[in-house]
């Protein structure tokens, strides 16, 4: 079974330009969640995704936002870039039902802001 | 916000010995996984273990929950070179949708 994707593996982008990040999940699995980590912050909740629906969402601003499509990929999308959004991001697929709560990770997007 | 709190943040051992994190919480939660990150890389599931269970194996690991101190342990037996990683605990707590909340992690070396 394939794991989670994330594309692109590397970004470099200017302050104030606008980024857009893909996750597949491993095939099967309807929940995808994002995090950003960074050395100062940790691993950090941004968004989760269930079957198109956003359920869960962390303490980030709204030029955070993200979606899910019928196919149960999804894509991240931050706006107007700040120094302070450098970090790797990283995209979970869990299956989340009946019992199976486990969350598997990508390798992550490292996003630099210059 | 984190959640959890791994204890200690670094640690340094020789191969062979035994490693043991620690993990603590704030509020009750429906399960609890560990993960290995390698030098920034993507997150590597290790194990879950559920509210309701006090010990888990997985090959040389070895997870424990207390949910009544909020805190959970990883043991890892026998460790290798190859174990060097930094070690995170993410608790589950949320009433609907997904959401992990992640310790700040433990930096574990084994030296050969």
């Amino acid at each position: 079974k394939a794991g989670v994707t994330q594309t692109p593996r590397y970004l470099i982008k200017t302050r104030g330009q606008q980024v857009t990040l893909s996750c597949s999940p491993i095939s099967g699995h309807r929940s995808v969640s994002w995090y950003q980590q960074t050395p100062g912050q940790g691993l950090q909740f941004l968004f989760e995704y269930f079957s198109e629906t956003q359920r869960n969402k962390g303490n980030f601003p709204g030029r955070f936002s993200g979606r899910q499509f019928s196919n149960s990929r999804s894509e991240m999308n931050v706006s107007t870039l700040e120094l302070g959004d450098s970090a790797l991001y990283l995209c979970a697929s869990s299956f989340n039902v009946g019992g199976t709560p486990e969350a598997f990770f990508g390798q992550g997007t490292r996003l630099t802001v210059v | 916000s984190q959640q959890g709190e791994e204890d200690p943040q670094a640690l340094s051992i020789q191969e062979g010995e035994n490693a043991t994190m620690n993990c603590s919480y704030k509020t009750s939660i429906n399960n609890l996984q560990w993960y290995r990150q390698n030098s920034g890389r993507g997150l590597v599931h290790l194990i879950l273990i559920r509210s309701n269970e006090r010990e888990k194996h997985s090959g040389r690991l070895r997870v424990t929950l207390d949910t009544s101190k909020k805190s959970s342990s990883l043991l890892i037996t026998a460790s290798r070179a190859a174990d060097t990683a930094s070690y995170f605990c993410a608790t589950d707590n949320s009433n609907s949708g997904y959401a992990l909340n992640f310790g700040k992690g433990t930096s574990l070396l084994v030296t050969p």
